[in-house]
């Protein structure tokens, strides 16, 4: 079983829509989630990190469900910028190790 | 002002040859990584050091040796390279600072990758 799962898309969204990704970890220890966005032949960049209590920035909405073990992103008001891939990401608790999942692709069309 | 870089960016080569990618970090982080982003874009951990100490050695040919001569580099020598060693290579780093920290705070930071192509 992987260590993190993601639904690789492709989502092919509208400008201006509102688009939500998840994710869910297999290890229940795991301490720390964020969301990281990679661009065409790039590297990953940070997007966000995840916190406990939900965090927003701008048009970015990330959400933990320990419980559940289950991460989301929500995009509002969808930029063609955004056109991306959306890597979950999760560190173990040594915070030696960072799980990749396999990346959500989305396309913002006009 | 990279934070970390790493060259070559590209590299193509023979099946057979040996070849090395640099990497160097100026965020005075702790930890460094090797990671192999393949044909299907699956990002997977190769190797991890902190402090110069390997810690994370996963299944891995050993034709592939890091080395990590301080704490602000770490080099990948592959030896007699395949075809199945085609892929993007991306260095990292990270800040590790268990006492005290808030979840997130522990952030992976990338180079710009090294695209290698075996002929």
């Amino acid at each position: 079983r992987k260590e993190v799962e993601q639904d690789p898309g492709p989502f092919n969204v509208p400008e201006g829509a509102t688009v939500a990704f998840n994710c869910t970890y297999s290890n229940s220890a795991s301490q720390s989630f964020f969301w990281y966005r990679q661009d065409c032949r790039k590297e990953p960049k940070l997007l966000m990190s995840v916190y406990s209590s939900g965090n927003e920035d701008g048009r970015f909405t990330a959400q933990l469900n320990r419980a559940s073990q289950y991460i989301s992103l929500l995009i509002r008001d969808s930029k063609l910028s955004d056109s991306a891939t959306y890597l979950c990401v999760v560190e173990d608790l040594t915070g030696n190790q960072f799980y990749f999942g396999t990346g959500t692709s989305l396309t913002v069309i006009p | 002002d990279t934070a970390v870089s790493q060259t070559p960016k590209y590299l193509v080569t023979q099946m057979g040859n040996d070849k090395s990618i640099k990497c160097e970090q100026n965020l005075g982080h702790d930890t460094m990584y090797w990671y192999k982003q393949d044909s299907k874009k699956f990002l997977k951990i190769m190797f991890s050091y902190n402090n110069k100490e390997l810690i994370i050695n996963e299944t891995v040919p050993n034709r592939f040796s890091p080395k990590s001569p301080d704490k602000a580099h770490l080099n990948l020598h592959i030896n007699s390279l395949e075809l199945g060693d085609s892929a993007v290579y991306f260095c990292a780093s990270s800040q590790q600072n268990i006492l005290g920290r808030e979840s997130g705070a522990n952030v992976l930071t990338f180079g710009a990758g090294s695209r290698l192509t075996v002929l």
